[in-house]
């Protein structure tokens, strides 16, 4: 069964707009960890932000925060105030209890000027 | 700043031959990684050690094989490269934050791009 589900291949945003990119997942366990990272084209993946299931507040920094829904199993990265260097792929990924990341399939953003 | 370094970044080799991916760290971690990436595509766990001389195989079959003989060195071998091992490789090193396993964060490396022709 799919863990994590990331439903847009491909998303596109203007310039200075706010995007949000959606990713699902699918766990019994009550403890788990909730994470995106970006990936440039030069390969690199580089971590944006972490939201714990047990935390009460949504996991903010910078210009990413996270809509965290937790009876929706949801946990969608919102960008604020978009960047052309803010093109790239985006993985969501997450961390069932002494288990292993398990990452989605990826959204490809691209900010349009 | 993560402190993860693969080498080699590229490498274009031949069918046949036998290589070494190198991964190293120097942030202490205990646990180690290596993920297999398509263009375009997710992340598929192919090693992880959660310790010296500890390995175990990930989620996706793969013909390579690890060792951890130091904390911070994990490399990857091929012993016959073959086309369907191109891809790109990406070695990643877990810290904890906070109190919870579950929120081990990742260093990833700037991976090795592979082509065997």
């Amino acid at each position: 069964a799919q863990k994590i589900t990331q439903t847009q291949p491909g998303m596109f945003v203007q310039e200075k707009e706010a995007v949000t990119l959606d990713c699902t997942y699918d766990t019994s366990d009550p403890s788990y960890g909730l994470f995106w990272y970006k990936q440039p084209s030069s390969g690199e993946m580089i971590f944006l932000i972490y939201q714990g299931s047990y935390d009460q507040q949504n996991a903010t920094e910078g210009r990413y925060s996270l809509n965290f829904q937790k009876a929706r199993k949801s946990a969608n990265l919102v960008i604020s105030a978009s960047q052309l260097g803010d093109s790239a792929m985006y993985f969501c990924a997450m961390r069932e209890y002494g288990n292993k990341l398990v990452f989605g399939a990826g959204t490809i953003l691209r900010v349009k000027s | 700043e993560a402190d993860i370094y693969q080498t080699p970044r590229y490498l274009v080799i031949g069918t046949g031959k036998k290589i070494t991916l190198e991964c190293s760290q120097t942030m202490g971690h205990d646990k180690m990684y290596w993920y297999q990436q398509d263009p375009g595509m997710e992340l598929h766990l192919i090693h992880y050690s959660y310790g010296v001389n500890s390995t175990e195989k990930g989620d996706l079959s793969s013909e390579s094989t690890v060792s951890r003989i130091r904390t911070e060195h994990f490399p990857l071998t091929l012993e016959s490269a073959r086309p369907s091992h191109t891809s790109q490789y990406l070695c990643a090193s877990g810290g904890i934050e906070g109190a919870w396993l579950s929120n081990e964060k990742l260093f990833f490396g700037s991976g090795t791009q592979l082509s065997v022709l």
